[in-house]
């Protein structure tokens, strides 16, 4: 069974903080994404990856930063955390397009 | 600004019916059409994807796809109250070909 993992469901962290969310898939997929979905706004490209130390910004990557040291793992920064980017953050990986997403994790910023 | 556009909703429809749900884009070169279902509290799930004019079954699915339009539909078939879900469509756009979605289409089967 196809997974995508990522490491937290519920995280809550503080303005100006450092955060770090990772996702894990295990299909050898070349193309990672990482999206956030906001209520009225739907599901928005923040980066994605289509190999391994290769990434692209999506349509919002302002404030976040992104890794991908190995094909498995992709990893979101914040860099200095705010309050607007409190949100439902989703991975996803797939062949081209996203074909599989994980769990999400919610993200709180105080 | 390349958008993809779907009616909100709620759209109620009897146990058993046809569940129609609508979706036009503005970039008249998007070559690819993605639904994915969500239901409440999880992630999208692809469901179904077509790329050529016309129809394209997968089981109670049917997707059709109409580019002089501009026009994208999910058919679903003998719905059934685990239908209901927000139904996302994705259009392949953006300058690098990433995926645009629209902010989904609830749909709620009444038993």
């Amino acid at each position: 069974d196809v997974k995508v993992t990522q490491s937290s469901r519920y995280l809550v962290k503080r303005t100006g903080e450092k955060v770090f969310l990772e996702c894990v898939q295990d299909m050898d997929h070349e193309n990672m994404f990482w999206y956030r979905q906001d209520p009225g706004l739907g599901l928005r490209l923040i980066y994605f990856s289509y190999d391994v130390k290769m990434k692209e910004k999506g349509d919002i990557p302002e404030g976040y930063s992104v890794s991908r040291e190995k094909k498995e793992r992709f990893s979101l920064i914040l860099e200095s955390a705010s309050t607007n980017q409190t949100s439902m953050y989703l991975c996803a990986s797939g062949y081209n397009q996203p074909q599989h997403f994980g769990d999400g994790t919610r993200l709180s910023i105080l | 600004q390349k958008e993809v556009e779907q009616n909100s909703g709620p759209l109620s429809v009897p146990e058993g019916a046809i569940a129609s749900l609508n979706c036009t884009y503005s970039d008249r070169g998007s070559q690819s059409f993605f639904w994915y279902r969500q239901y409440s509290g999880k992630s999208p799930e692809l469901i179904m994807f077509i790329y050529s004019n016309g129809d394209k079954e997968d089981g109670r699915f049917t997707a059709q796809l109409n580019k002089a339009s501009q026009y994208v539909s999910l058919l679903i078939r003998d719905s059934q109250p685990s239908d209901s879900a927000t139904y996302l469509c994705a259009v392949r756009g953006g300058s690098q070909g990433n995926l645009i979605f629209g902010k989904g289409t609830k749909l709620s089967v009444k038993p």
